[in-house]
């Protein structure tokens, strides 16, 4: 059972544009969640990560949106780089002890 | 080291024998997660250790995983009777906090098990 499902499972973007992941839930136990920037050959690496009591998270290029109500949280990349080509994952966890991950996005930014 | 190491980086098998796979989490870190990561999906929850326990193994798939992490530091994967399924990157994260809160999970760059 999926407990967290990422959406699209591959996205294409030019240069300085936005790249827009989402990812819906359904366990309101849910109290963290991170976006993780996983390069091939590599681990996953945090990116950016929200608490359910803010609406809106910013750091840099990268923002996490989060809707409680709706269950769904989403990570806007601005002004997208070819660097940013990655796979993202989100993931969520509930008391601290694991997360759980969606299964991922694998981006392309075109030069 | 400044990472969290793992060792071997690939191991290929033959189906039916017994492999370890070693983790070295960032010095100081008591919270110790292994994951399993198939092609094209993301890191699957296998189990988590606080400090020399395992808190929560409840994502080991059957009784061929074990793991165990005895002094609180280095951990070692074990995988019994190794079947094509097993086939994955098995990933080793550590945190400085764990029970509370996960806060932020180093990963290793895993280890490519795979099973002929």
């Amino acid at each position: 059972q999926q407990q967290v499902k990422q959406s699209p499972q591959s996205l294409i973007v030019q240069k300085g544009g936005i790249s827009i992941i989402n990812c819906a839930y359904e366990n309101t136990a849910f109290d963290y969640f991170p976006w993780y920037q996983q390069f091939p050959g590599k681990g996953p690496a945090l990116l950016i990560a929200i608490r359910p009591d803010v609406s809106e998270k910013k750091e840099g290029r990268f923002t996490i949106s989060f809707n409680k109500s709706a269950k769904q949280f989403s990570l806007h990349i601005m002004d997208s780089q070819p660097g940013d080509s990655a796979t993202y994952f989100c993931a969520a966890s509930w008391g601290g002890n694991k997360l759980v991950f969606g299964a991922g996005t694998i981006l392309r930014v075109k030069s | 080291g400044a990472g969290v190491s793992q060792t071997p980086s690939n191991k290929v098998t033959e189906k039916g024998k017994y492999v370890e796979l070693r983790c070295d989490p960032i010095s100081g870190h008591t919270a110790l997660y292994w994951y399993r990561q198939s092609l094209g999906q993301g890191p699957e929850f296998l189990i988590y250790f606080q400090g020399t326990g395992a808190a929560d193994d409840s994502g080991l798939p059957n009784d061929r995983f074990f793991a165990v992490r005895p002094e609180g530091s280095v951990s070692t994967l074990k995988i019994q009777r190794t079947e094509r399924g097993d086939s994955a990157v098995y990933l080793c994260a550590s945190s400085s906090r764990g029970g509370i809160l996960a806060g932020e999970l180093f990963f290793g760059e895993g280890s490519r098990l795979t099973v002929l």
